[in-house]
């Protein structure tokens, strides 16, 4: 059962677009909702976290947005750049339990110059 | 800088060999997980630790195993590597108070011919 659904698969825009990764969970325990980048070659790297108390989050050109009644959330990359070309995986997991994360099935951005 | 550490980073091995794939981190998380990521991109978690001699199977069955001797080790072992194991495996770490989510690693690709 899929716990986080995430779409699209994947991603092409041209450089100075805004991607937009949305995220959808079930589970209303979950309380931390953190993105992760991945780079061919390498682990995922945590990009932005945010929690339920505020509904955006921004760090540089790239910004969450969370809707806790509808229980989606997304992320949006501003300014797009050839840099941020990689795959994107939202997560999400309970906040003070520090409990596993459980991830989405991850986006693949490509960002043309 | 990466505070956890995978060896080796890239691996080809024959089928019916015995491999360990070794993982460190230096930052004192008592958590710890194996993810394998298909060329797909998903991650499946495998294994997770919680501690010095709390191992646990994760959401993906796999024929592999682990050890948790020491709190900055943490190395996954296939008795009998098989072309089906070839994958990226990934290992990362997590504070066990607080959520500040997951450090990766580099992976270790892994290829079984």
């Amino acid at each position: 059962q899929q716990q986080v659904k995430q779409s699209p698969q994947s991603l092409i825009v041209q450089k100075g677009g805004i991607p937009i990764i949305n995220c959808a969970y079930e589970n209303t325990a979950f309380d931390y909702f953190p993105w992760y980048q991945q780079f061919p070659g390498k682990g995922p790297a945590l990009l932005i976290a945010i929690r339920p108390d505020v509904s955006e989050k921004k760090e540089g050109r790239f910004t969450i947005s969370f809707n806790k009644s509808a229980k989606q959330f997304s992320l949006h990359i501003m300014d797009s750049q050839p840099g941020d070309s990689a795959t994107y995986f939202c997560a999400a997991s309970p906040l003070w339990t520090a409990d596993k994360l459980i991830f989405g099935t991850g986006t693949r951005l490509q960002v043309f110059p | 800088e990466a505070d956890i550490y995978q060896t080796p980073r890239y691996l080809v091995i024959g089928t019916g060999k015995k491999i360990t794939l070794e993982c460190s981190q230096t930052m004192g998380h008592d958590k710890m997980y194996w993810y394998q990521q298909d060329p797909g991109m998903e991650l499946h978690l495998i294994h997770y630790s919680y501690g010095v001699n709390s191992t646990e199977k994760g959401d993906l069955s796999s024929e592999s195993t682990v050890s948790r001797i020491r709190t900055e080790h943490f190395p996954l072992t296939l008795e009998s590597a098989r072309p089906s194991h070839t994958s990226q495996y990934l290992c990362a770490s997590s504070s066990d108070r607080y959520h500040y989510g997951y450090t990766f690693g580099s992976g270790t690709r892994l290829t079984v011919v």
